[in-house]
């Protein structure tokens, strides 16, 4: 089972909308919580980066929640664009060893289509 | 452009021959990381370097698999004998990590789509 699960699959709304994307994990122990949007056929491009200790963090339109007592997290996209549209994968990493692999665990993402 | 590299963007080879990606992290990055991902999932870790030592690799990297830093600097991931579970999207991505900081931003490359038939 994935330690990282996100819902909804796909997503479809209209282009001005407001939308709210979900991050369940089971990573232990939990050192961060990142959303990264990636385009189709390119690289993820971060968004957010929290640490236990953190339970929100905008950056724009974008803004990410976190609950490590539940470990769950939430991403709120603000008046959505046509170039929203993408996929938007959760990412958690345990706590790191010194110099150590991050291990970083990947959701399976949430494709968002904006239409106009 | 000072962002993460990655040559090329996309190759289609037969099944049974070698192929070979290229990897240029961030200049003053000491951690590189390959990826792989398939389509509709996320990227799965493949293996990781600090400066040029290869410190972990996945049991998703088969012996076929074999990956060099040599100088610290770029990498290469080449495979050998290519079979059609070979085609994905394969992701690099470098990092700055010092034993101070608690979360490491991890910068991606645009990927190299393989295509193998």
């Amino acid at each position: 089972k994935n330690q990282v699960e996100q819902s909804p699959q796909s997503l479809i709304i209209l282009e001005g909308k407001n939308c709210t994307l979900q991050c369940n994990y089971t990573v232990s122990p939990f050192s961060n919580l990142r959303w990264y949007k990636q385009d189709t056929g390119r690289g993820p491009v971060s968004l957010t980066i929290m640490t236990f200790s953190e339970n929100t963090k905008s950056n724009g339109r974008y803004t990410a929640t976190l609950d490590a007592d539940t470990k769950q997290s939430s991403l709120h996209i603000t008046a959505s664009q046509l170039s929203d549209s993408a996929s938007y994968i959760c990412v958690v990493s345990p706590r790191p060893e010194n110099f150590g692999n991050e291990k970083l665990t990947f959701g399976t993402g949430t494709r968002l289509t904006i239409i106009p | 452009d000072t962002g993460v590299s990655q040559d090329p963007r996309h190759k289609i080879t037969k099944r049974g021959q070698n192929v070979t990606f290229r990897c240029d992290p961030i200049s003053e990055h000491n951690r590189l990381y390959w990826y792989r991902q398939t389509l509709g999932q996320g990227p799965e870790f493949l293996t990781y370097f600090q400066n040029e030592a290869q410190l972990e690799k996945s049991r998703l990297l088969s012996d076929r698999f074999s990956a060099e830093r040599p100088k610290g600097s770029f990498s290469t991931l080449e495979i050998q004998r290519t079979e059609q579970g070979d085609s994905a999207m394969y992701l690099c991505a470098s990092s700055q990590g010092t034993q101070s900081v608690i979360s490491y931003e991890q910068y991606f490359g645009p990927g190299t789509r393989l295509t193998v038939t």
